[in-house]
This record gives C-alpha cells, sequence and structure tokens, in this order.
C-alpha cells in the first residue's frame, strides 16, 4: 500500500463545476504539499500545509492531522486548470528530510 | 529571475556512458532534491542534499551519485546509465527544510538504449 494515496486518478469535469482531489497519507508528516503539472511537464508548487486551510484564487487546500487527509478543491474550473494534480508529504523524523508523493490526480475540464 | 536550472533538458544515449545531469538555482536555497518520474508511479526521490556538503539517499538512489559542493548546484550522475534509468528527471529546491515551498526544474528526459 502507498503512503500517500489520492483520488480519484482521473477526473473529468464541465467548466465552471466544483472539483474535490483528495489525499489520503499513512505516516507521520510535518508539511503536505500540492503540485500542479501541466501537460507540457512543468511542476509548480500550489501550496504548503501544516494545519487548517489556505485559498488562493479558485483553489483552496484544507488538511485534517488527525484524519491524515488533504483535500484539494477548485471553484468554478476552467479548462486551463486541466492538470494533473500530485499531493506530497514530508515525512518525519526531523533528521531525514525526504518527501513522499502519490500518483497524481489527471483532472480534465471541458469547456 | 528566480529559477532552477536543469541540462539537458534531453538526452538520449546507451548503456554504460557515464553521464551527469547538472541542476542550478539562483535562490542561495538550502535545500535541493532529484526526482525521477515514471508512468505509474509518480514522483520518486532519488536523492537530497540539506547544504553544502550534505547530501542522503532518497528511496531510488541505486545507480545513481550526486555532490554538492557548492550551495547553487546540485548535479545528477549516473555513472553507467542502464535501461531501467530512462525516465523524466526533476531537480527541486528550497528555502530551508522539505517543508517548505518546492521550486522545481523544467525537467530532463533521459532515454538509455
Amino acid at each position: 500500500k502507498n503512503e500517500v494515496e489520492q483520488s480519484p486518478q482521473n477526473l473529468t469535469a464541465q467548466e465552471g463545476e466544483f472539483i474535490t482531489i483528495n489525499c489520503s497519507y499513512s505516516v507521520g508528516i510535518s508539511a503536505l504539499h500540492w503540485l500542479q503539472q501541466h501537460p507540457g511537464g512543468g511542476i509548480v508548487s500550489l501550496f504548503m500545509l501544516s494545519s487548517g486551510k489556505k485559498k488562493h484564487g479558485r483553489l483552496i487546500a484544507t488538511i485534517n492531522i488527525q484524519e491524515k487527509h488533504s483535500s484539494l478543491h477548485i471553484t468554478a474550473s476552467h479548462p486551463r486548470d486541466s492538470a494533473v494534480y500530485i499531493c506530497a508529504v514530508r515525512s518525519v523524523p526531523y533528521n531525514t528530510d525526504k518527501l513522499i508523493f502519490g500518483t497524481g490526480t489527471r483532472l480534465q475540464v471541458f469547456p | 529571475e528566480a529559477q532552477v536550472t536543469q541540462n539537458p533538458r534531453y538526452l538520449i544515449t546507451v548503456t554504460g556512458k557515464k553521464l551527469t545531469v547538472t541542476c542550478s538555482q539562483n535562490m542561495n536555497h538550502e535545500y535541493m532534491s532529484w526526482y525521477r518520474q515514471d508512468p505509474g508511479l509518480g514522483l520518486r526521490q532519488i536523492y537530497y542534499s540539506m547544504n553544502v556538503e550534505v547530501t542522503d539517499k532518497g528511496d531510488v538512489p541505486e545507480g545513481y551519485k550526486v555532490s554538492r559542493k557548492e550551495k547553487r548546484n546540485f548535479p545528477l550522475i549516473l555513472e553507467s546509465p542502464s535501461p531501467n534509468q530512462t525516465s523524466l528527471y526533476f531537480c527541486a529546491s528550497s528555502f530551508g527544510l522539505a517543508s517548505n515551498e518546492q521550486f522545481f526544474g523544467p525537467g530532463t528526459r533521459l532515454t538509455v538504449l
């Protein structure tokens, strides 16, 4: 079983829909990252969370440390949001500094 | 412009021919890391460095070497490449720890014949 699981693996939506991507992890963590990988391959950091909720434009990320779960929400989705969304966690203990990644959620938003 | 650069962006080589993929960042970041990305497996960490002369293995270090002689550079060395190292490689850096925002390079697509 992977230490970081994302669901769904693939997601299609109509423009304007509300999108939710989930990430569950089984290890102790000090932080969780949400990344976006565009079709051209480049990877961009969207959020880094250690608790609570963060919002940037139409994107919202939440994390529940007790339940070991995070969600990425996209409001009013747009075709330009089509990308692969990747969850990654920084695992403890603190004398190592590894990142463990989920396999990603491929999102396609149609006009 | 703050950025992470990688070279080359594309490389086709043959089994056993030593190669180096360079990674450089201009943000004075302490943390640098190498990842490979394979279909169905996602991103996996190869090596990381928490500062100059400090490196550690990630999850898939076999067949790779790294060095961190200067803060800005973190080259990935394949001493004797094999076909199973055909992959898309990313370098990333962050200020401080891996907890902080990660800045990724553009990727290097490597094919080993």
